[in-house]
């Protein structure tokens, strides 16, 4: 069966600290990857998208950035955070002609003080 | 306008009641459609999806209106479980899916 995984589950950083989140799927190949983020008490944002190693759509300007090294992982970095930046940062993935069932992992809640 | 658009509530309700949501899409060459459900401080996880013939899924009924861009989420005999947010989600060919913000329900004792 497949499994998502994200770490760390919570993480406290001060601005202007590099941020590095990491996802890794396992018992699929190919699966487009995602990277959420979620304001508290917000909806959605999704940041990046992948559709393979070393594709990266970004859907929304600012100082993040992820990159995929390997076809399960999904790494999403910062050089800089900002306060803006805190919020429920979450990876996802759907194997290809079910972009419909995206699973998630369990979240990394980010603090940047 | 936003491409999903929802009543982000609180929908606060007795056990036992019945609790419809709605929710509209911008985009009509929508194609797939959706039904989420996030607990506090956990991820979205796929509660149904929405067939243009309605289906149903135990106390869960969804139900799609194309004509009027409107997707319908029924929930029958709430339990306390069932409190949650409740995403809706849209999809149109190859593009990431679009989350709507939610609408939270709070089924009370």
């Amino acid at each position: 069966s497949q499994t998502i995984h994200q770490w760390p589950a919570t993480l406290v950083q001060p601005v202007g600290s590099p941020l590095s989140l990491e996802c890794t799927v396992e018992g699929t190949s190919n699966p487009n990857l995602y990277w959420y983020r979620q304001a508290a008490g917000r909806g959605l944002q999704l940041l990046f998208y992948s559709v393979g190693i070393g594709q990266i759509s970004s859907e929304v300007p600012q100082n993040l950035s992820a990159s995929r090294p390997q076809d399960r992982q999904f790494i999403l970095s910062s050089k800089k955070l900002l306060l803006s930046d805190s919020g429920f940062y979450l990876c996802a993935w759907t194997s290809l002609g079910q972009v419909g069932e995206q699973y998630f992992g369990p979240g990394t809640r980010l603090t940047v003080t | 306008r936003k491409e999903v658009e929802q009543d982000p509530g609180p929908f606060n309700v007795p056990e036992g009641a019945t609790v419809a949501f709605n929710c509209t899409y911008s985009n009509s060459a929508s194609q797939s459609f959706f039904w989420y459900r996030q607990d506090c401080r956990k991820e979205p996880k796929l509660l149904m999806s929405v067939y243009s013939s309605g289906n149903e899924d135990g106390r869960f009924t969804a139900q799609l209106n194309r004509a009027s861009q409107y997707i319908s989420l029924l929930i029958r005999d709430s339990k306390l479980s069932d409190s949650a947010t409740y995403l809706c989600v849209v999809r149109r060919g190859n593009t990431p899916l679009v989350f709507g913000k939610g609408t939270r329900l709070s089924v009370i004792a």
